[in-house]
């Protein structure tokens, strides 16, 4: 079946450094891929998407490539703020599957230090 | 626009008792998911409405978990009886159709059982 694998965290960083989350997925057919985030407290929103291969999805100033020849979603960031930290969960839904249900991986911790 | 409303937003129960979890998805939306979160991973579907009619209920067991959507609006998702592992935050989320990929997740349900 489908599933998506995510880099382990907590990941931890200073203020304005660089970020890569690593997510790698497995599923049949070319799925929509996803990328969330849960702010403490609140529940998961939406940080991007994308739906092609070779499709750049972007928001808030992350950015993720759907790269289907090494089956990856990774989420990158230039500069992190405080307010950036959060869980961020790669997701997917098959195409194939008809019936749209995202699949999770397991959600990366980020803590970004003053 | 109104989000995913959810209530309540914590319960605490016994093992064996009953619990139901409430989700009024956004105005318009057609479809309806049910997910549990167990801490420390994400979120896994329990079961899909499309409208009043399920569309995938194969990772929802049926001996113990139950859901609704009766008038294809509001949900309702009840645990009769309770077992410890089923202590998890549930999560309904809403879309607009079955061809609209965005999810749109309400705050969730934190349920622990003792």
């Amino acid at each position: 079946g489908d599933s998506v694998t995510q880099m382990e965290g907590p990941v931890t960083l200073s203020e304005e450094a660089f970020l890569t989350i690593n997510c790698t997925y497995t599923a049949t057919g070319y799925p929509s891929l996803f990328w969330y985030v849960q702010y403490p407290g609140e529940g998961l929103q939406l940080l991007l998407k994308a739906t092609k291969a070779d499709d750049k999805g972007s928001n808030k100033g992350f950015e993720a490539t759907y790269r289907k020849e090494t089956t990856s979603f990774h989420l990158e960031k230039g500069s992190v703020q405080v307010s950036d930290s959060a869980v961020y969960f790669c997701a997917l839904t098959s195409l194939d599957t008809g019936r749209r249900a995202l699949t999770f991986g397991s959600g990366t911790r980020l803590q970004v230090q003053p | 626009e109104a989000g995913v409303a959810q209530s309540p937003r914590y319960k605490i129960i016994e093992k064996r008792q009953s619990v139901a979890f409430w989700c009024n998805p956004i105005s318009g939306h057609a479809t309806l998911y049910w997910y549990q979160q167990i801490l420390g991973q994400g979120p896994k579907l329990l079961i899909q409405f499309q409208n009043n009619g399920v569309v995938d209920d194969s990772q929802l067991p049926k001996d113990r978990f139950s859901a609704e959507r009766l008038k294809g609006v509001d949900s309702t998702l009840k645990i009769q009886p309770a077992k410890l592992e089923d202590s998890a935050v549930y999560l309904c989320a809403s879309s607009f159709s079955l061809a609209r990929d965005i999810q749109y997740f309400g705050a969730g349900t934190r349920l622990s059982v003792l």
